[in-house]
C-alpha cells in the first residue's frame, strides 16, 4: 500500500536557515500533501502538490515531487520559531471517490531563535 | 475562516462503555473522514463517509464503529464498547470535493480509556 515516509526524523535549525524535510512513497498517488502540528493539537494543511506537478511554492513553503522516484520535499525558507512544530507528508490515492489519506510519521522541526 | 469543530477536546472513559465524538465539518464540504493518532504514532485513517454512506474503512474500523450524520451539520464516531487500545487522539476532517483535493483537519477529541 502507498506510504509517506519522511526523513530526517528530527530537524533543529537556528532561526533564519532553510529547513528541508523529505518523503517517500512506494505506490502511485494522485497527490503528496503536507500538514503541520503543533504539540498535541490538530493538524494544519499547508499544501496540496498533485501528481502532475513538480514544483509549488506558497509564501515561505516550496514543494516538489518527483514521481519517477516516488520522492517529494517540503522546504520552509528563512525559518522562524513559531515553525518550530511536526511536519507531516501524507499521500492521496488514485482511485475512489474518497481518497483518505496516508500519513508518515512525521518530522520533529526546532528552530532556535 | 470557516473550520472544522469537534466536542468533545478529551473525554475520559472505562473499559466496555460507549462514546460518542462529535463533528462538525466545514457547512459547504461533502466528504468527512475519520482518522486516529496514538500517541507517539502516525495518524491513521479510519473512514470515509460522502452522501450519507461509508466510502471506505480501515481494518481498524470494526464492528465496534459507526459513523453517522444524524443531520445536516454533525457527524459522529461512536465506539461502542471501549477497549485500552482505543485510547488515542481522533481527528475529524472534511474535503470539499474529495481525492485529490485538501482534507481539513478538526482539533481533535482525546479519548482516554481506563
Amino acid at each position: 500500500s502507498q506510504q509517506g515516509e519522511e526523513d530526517p526524523q528530527a530537524l533543529s535549525i537556528q532561526e533564519g536557515e532553510n529547513a528541508t524535510m523529505n518523503c517517500s512513497y512506494k505506490t502511485s498517488i494522485n497527490n503528496l500533501q503536507w500538514y503541520r502540528q503543533n504539540s498535541g493539537r490538530g493538524l494544519v494543511h499547508l499544501i496540496l502538490i498533485r501528481s502532475n506537478e513538480r514544483e509549488k511554492h506558497s509564501g515561505r513553503l516550496r514543494v516538489t515531487l518527483d514521481t519517477s522516484k516516488k520522492s517529494g520535499s517540503l522546504l520552509i525558507t528563512a525559518s522562524r520559531a513559531a515553525d518550530t512544530a511536526s511536519y507531516f507528508c501524507a499521500t492521496g490515492g488514485i482511485t475512489g471517490a474518497n481518497s483518505k489519506l496516508t500519513f508518515g510519521k512525521g518530522i520533529t522541526l526546532s528552530v532556535r531563535p | 475562516e470557516p473550520e472544522v469543530t469537534q466536542t468533545p477536546s478529551h473525554q475520559v472513559t472505562q473499559m466496555g462503555q460507549e462514546v460518542i465524538l462529535r463533528c462538525v465539518p466545514i457547512s459547504n464540504h461533502l466528504y468527512f473522514y475519520w482518522y486516529r493518532q496514538i500517541l507517539g504514532q502516525k495518524v491513521e485513517f479510519l473512514v470515509s463517509f460522502y452522501n450519507n454512506e461509508i466510502s471506505e474503512k480501515s481494518e481498524i474500523f470494526d464492528d465496534q464503529f459507526s459513523v453517522e450524520r444524524p443531520d445536516g451539520s454533525n457527524f459522529t464516531l461512536k465506539i461502542r464498547s471501549t477497549k485500552l487500545e482505543d485510547s488515542a487522539m481522533y481527528f475529524c476532517a472534511s474535503s470539499a470535493q474529495g481525492a485529490g483535493y485538501e482534507q481539513y483537519f478538526g482539533p481533535g477529541t482525546r479519548l482516554t480509556v481506563t
